[in-house]
């Protein structure tokens, strides 16, 4: 079946520019995450949804990363002004349920470089 | 959370089989040992996960001492397919669904 997919892949942007990333998890998936991952190093927490709900969001860096799942499905990661330091991949999971027990189901993950 | 500890780098030959040994001294008792493998450009999957004693599945297996601080991700027969980062990740199953990583070992297999 599908998987997790993101898009755009690759994504372009100048310094105060605003950005947003989509999340198409697997369908029925419960629970959904976002991830940030710089060069050279492993990836890091920053968003979790339980459907619709946002239940943690300790890991955005700042007040300019929002996400969004209105739905329960679509996730969408949006960063406004961007900033150099806010190139990184950034990475989309799903799982069935919660719990760590469920296997978490990553997609491809979008590149962002801010320029 | 219980902090890991794995080597940065390790080289291997196709054919041969690796061990990638993971530390976490601090280890709860309801934390479970869960690996992951993540190839260049691709979003980490999952590989294993246990509590104790011997996992194995078709890809790998999972060894872990009855003190549960540390733990080795056995890989036999790597081919250059192999070549990535692995993941140790430790935690409890019931605090929360996030993972968290830490810088991973990459493998490297040669021909």
């Amino acid at each position: 079946g599908a998987g997790v997919s993101q898009s755009p892949r690759y994504k372009v942007a100048k310094r105060g520019q605003d950005v947003a990333l989509r999340c198409d998890p697997i369908s029925g998936h419960v629970s959904l995450f976002w991830y940030q991952q710089a060069l050279g190093q492993g990836p890091e927490f920053l968003t979790y949804f339980q459907n619709e709900a946002q239940l943690d969001k300790s890991g955005l860096p700042s007040d300019r990363f929002f996400a969004e799942r209105p739905e329960g499905s679509v996730s969408t990661l949006k960063i406004q002004r961007t900033q150099q330091e806010d190139s990184a991949v950034y990475l989309c999971a799903s799982s069935l349920r919660e719990g760590l027990e469920y296997e978490q189901y990553f997609g491809p993950g979008t590149r962002l470089t801010v320029t | 959370l219980a902090k890991t500890t794995q080597p940065i780098s390790m080289d291997s030959y196709e054919g041969q089989e690796v061990n990638i040994t993971c530390s976490h001294n601090n280890i709860a008792t309801n934390d479970y040992i869960t690996w992951y493998q993540q190839f260049p450009s691709q979003g980490p999957r999952f590989i294993i996960q246990g509590y104790k004693t011997k996992v194995t599945n078709e890809v790998a297996s999972l060894f872990i001492p009855a003190d549960r601080k540390s733990s080795t991700l056995s890989l036999p027969r790597v081919s250059l397919s192999d070549t990535a980062v692995y993941y140790c990740l430790v935690g409890d199953r019931g605090a929360g669904n996030m993972l968290t990583f830490g810088g991973g070992t990459r493998l490297m297999v040669k021909p």
